[in-house]
C-alpha cells in the first residue's frame, strides 16, 4: 500500500525557517518524480516545488523561489522541503506527492505550517 | 502563472450529471493535453479522478469523465450520488516542469 506522510510542520515567526520532511512507502520511490503541494486555509491547492528521481532536476513557483529548496534521499526513501525566510502567506497545509506522468497520483495526509508573530 | 478558472460552486440532485469548468490560456490548458482532476473532501487529501484529461485511474467510477476544448477543460460526474459532493480542482501542465491549479469547485448533492 502506498503511504507518505509528512511532518516537520508547525507555528514559526515572520522570517523564520522550517524542514518539512516526507516518508514514503509501498513504492519505488526512486522511480518517481516527486512534488510539494500546498493549500492555504480555506483555500485552492497550489503547487510549489518538484525534483526528478534522481535530484538533479528542481523546478519552483515564482513565489518560493530563492526561499524554499526541494530535496530526497532515495536510500530513506524520503522528499525534504526546506523553508527559509517564511512570510505570512506562506502558511499553508503542505503535501507531498508523487507526480505519475503529469499529474499528482498519491497524496500525503499534510503537515501544517503556520507564520504567525 | 495565474491559477486557472474554475466555478465557485456547482449543484445537481442525486442520480443528475454535473458538470464543471476550467478555464485557462493556450500556455497551459490549451498548450498540453495534461489535464487532471482533483477530489478533495472537508479535512483529506486530494484525490486523483482524471488525468490527461480524460483517462480515470484504477478505482474512479466511470460516472467521473473528463474532456477538453481549446483553453478550457472539463469535468462531467453523471448518476450524482451523496459521497460525490466534495471539492473539485482541476490541474494543468503549464511548461517548463511546472503546474497550475484552478481555484476549486464545491459541487453540492442536493
Amino acid at each position: 500500500e502506498v503511504q507518505m506522510v509528512e511532518s516537520g510542520g508547525g507555528l514559526v515567526q515572520p522570517g523564520g525557517s522550517l524542514r518539512l520532511s516526507c516518508a514514503a512507502s509501498g513504492f519505488t520511490f526512486s522511480s518517481y518524480w516527486m512534488s510539494w503541494v500546498r493549500q492555504a486555509p480555506g483555500k485552492g491547492l497550489e503547487w510549489v516545488a518538484g525534483m526528478n528521481q534522481d535530484g538533479r532536476e528542481k523546478y519552483y513557483v515564482d513565489s518560493v523561489k530563492g526561499r524554499f529548496t526541494i530535496s530526497r534521499d532515495n536510500a530513506k526513501y524520503s522528499l525534504y522541503l526546506q523553508m527559509n525566510s517564511l512570510r505570512v502567506e506562506d502558511t499553508a497545509v503542505y503535501y507531498c506527492a508523487t507526480s505519475s506522468g503529469w499529474s499528482f497520483g498519491y497524496w500525503g495526509q499534510g503537515t501544517l505550517v503556520t507564520v504567525s508573530s | 502563472q495565474s491559477a486557472l478558472t474554475q466555478p465557485p460552486s456547482a449543484s445537481g440532485s442525486p442520480g443528475q450529471s454535473v458538470t464543471i469548468s476550467c478555464t485557462g490560456t493556450s500556455s497551459d490548458v490549451g498548450g498540453y493535453n495534461y489535464v487532471s482532476w482533483y477530489q478533495q473532501h472537508p479535512g483529506k487529501a486530494p484525490k486523483l479522478m482524471i488525468y490527461d484529461v480524460s483517462k480515470r485511474p484504477s478505482g474512479v467510477p466511470d460516472r467521473f469523465s473528463g474532456s477538453k476544448s481549446g483553453n478550457t477543460a472539463s469535468l462531467t460526474v453523471s448518476g450524482l450520488q451523496a459521497e460525490d459532493e466534495a471539492d473539485y480542482y482541476c490541474c494543468s501542465y503549464a511548461g517548463s516542469n511546472h503546474w497550475v491549479f484552478g481555484g476549486g469547485t464545491k459541487l453540492t448533492v442536493l
